[in-house]
């Protein structure tokens, strides 16, 4: 049982350039969100959606998009990357059942 | 949106002594998970706990819902514990996405 899981692990982009965070779970939730971590602060929420089809914004949706492939894929795309989004980023799927929130391992993003 | 405070930010013990990290909240959530952050920056489920006390292993961790705070314990403490302890609280107010809000954390270090 895979859980939730994120590529690439790790990425170094240039100012201006694009990218997408590729998540999928295998747990058949509803819900699905973007988190980013930075150096000394918790996870902020970027973007979510809690069923296929909706995505809605969190705390700091600038400068991101997002898309609800299908019930399994929620992917996360930086248009015209920046330095302020060298972050580490982690997708979380929800339990409709309990609302527990499951993890994947997280992607560190560089931005030069 | 509802504020998440943990305390204390730092904590340094020998290995075999035990803590207690708290985790207060300003208003009414209906939900609560603890997470450890290990050194490889994985998130680890450790408790999803909306009211009582909840034990597995060493880790055992308590909340009052009508006092509005969460305790983690941690007994004999090992240096594999060490890492980043984050509370998450889930919004109540009718959303159906669950918005988890992280506290800051608390950073463990265990000497042996």
């Amino acid at each position: 049982n895979a859980g939730v899981t994120q590529t690439p692990k790790f990425q170094v982009l240039k100012t201006g350039q694009s990218m997408t965070l590729q998540c999928a779970q295998d747990m058949n939730h509803n819900s699905m969100y973007w988190y980013r971590q930075d150096p000394g602060m918790g996870l902020r929420l970027i973007y979510y959606s809690a069923s296929e089809g909706t995505t809605d914004k969190g705390e700091v949706p600038n400068g991101y998009n997002v898309s609800r492939l299908n019930k399994r894929e929620f992917s996360l795309r930086l248009e015209s990357a920046a330095p302020s989004q060298t972050s580490v980023y982690f997708c979380a799927s929800r339990s409709g059942n309990t609302g527990e929130l499951f993890f994947g391992e997280g992607s560190r993003l560089t931005v030069l | 949106g509802i504020q998440v405070e943990q305390s204390p930010p730092d904590l340094i013990l020998q290995e075999g002594a035990n803590s207690t990290l708290r985790c207060n909240f300003s208003d009414s959530v209906n939900n609560l998970q603890w997470f450890h952050q290990n050194p490889w920056g994985q998130l680890i489920n450790l408790f999803y706990i909306p009211s009582g006390t909840k034990q597995n292993g060493r880790l055992s961790a308590t909340t009052v819902a009508t006092e509005r705070y969460s305790l983690l314990y941690i007994s004999s403490s090992q240096t594999t514990d060490s890492g980043v302890y984050f509370c998450a609280a889930h919004e109540t107010g009718g959303t159906s996405y669950g918005k988890l809000t992280f506290g800051q954390g608390t950073i463990l270090t265990v000497h042996p």
